[in-house]
């Protein structure tokens, strides 16, 4: 089957570094992305993965080893304006994305 | 400013109605999709379309329908027959894979509307 496992919740301090793991069984691999979405918004598109490694973009990297199917999303010096669910994706066998259920960061000042 | 436009943002229906949510896009993108998102919950496909003319069922596409007669738009039906209908809905758009290949940013870059958030009475 196709699926993707990522935590629930996170909980972390303003200010500090937080990582979301997202690890994923698939037929084929095509690449990793990441997603942001603010509650009641719609989803905004953060990274893609389609080599091992680490991609930074200012605050937020992503890293992906297709070895250990396994990703991760790292967010720096955080700021309450990340407080939103964060979704994993891979394209699946039907060349569709496939979601993950998404991690809720909650961040405390 | 390119972008995707979906409309109404709220909607409220009776039971047995049907209901049509609109999204139109001008980013000249290929491929369009329709997700559904209950609380809490991922982004689960109803109908995806690649080109005009054309498109396919996803994972929950019963009681669903769709058109794509244009390149811009892809309307969503919502059925009497869908038994559970109240939920956040989703319509976004990509490049497709079609033109650079699933591994490419264009098939796994996607842009979404504001959403559609409908409520049976």
């Amino acid at each position: 089957g196709q699926s993707l496992e990522q935590p629930s919740e996170v909980t972390a301090v303003e200010g500090a570094i937080v990582q979301i793991n997202c690890t994923y069984q698939t037929s084929g691999f095509y690449g990793l992305s990441w997603y942001q979405q603010h509650d009641g918004g719609a989803p905004t598109f953060l990274s893609y993965n389609a080599l091992d490694g680490l991609e930074e973009t200012g605050r937020f990297s992503s890293f992906l080893s297709r070895s250990d199917s396994y990703g991760y999303l790292l967010l720096q010096e955080l700021q309450m304006k990340d407080s939103a669910s964060y979704f994993c994706a891979v394209i699946g066998s039907n060349y569709q994305l496939i979601w993950g259920a998404g991690t809720k960061l909650i961040i405390k000042p | 400013d390119g972008g995707i436009t979906q409309s109404p943002k709220y909607l409220f229906r009776k039971e047995g109605q049907n209901v049509t949510l609109s999204c139109e896009q001008n980013l000249n993108h290929d491929a369009m999709y329709w997700y559904r998102q209950d609380p809490g919950q991922g982004l689960r496909l109803i109908y995806y379309s690649q080109i005009v003319n054309d498109f396919q069922k996803g994972d929950i596409a019963e009681g669903y329908s769709v058109s794509r007669e244009k390149k811009e738009s892809f309307p969503l039906t919502v059925t009497s027959a869908q038994k559970n209908p109240t939920a956040f809905y989703l319509c976004a758009s990509s490049i497709g894979w079609r033109r650079q290949g699933a591994a490419s940013s264009g098939a796994n870059v996607l842009t979404f509307g504001a959403g559609s958030r409908l409520t049976v009475l």
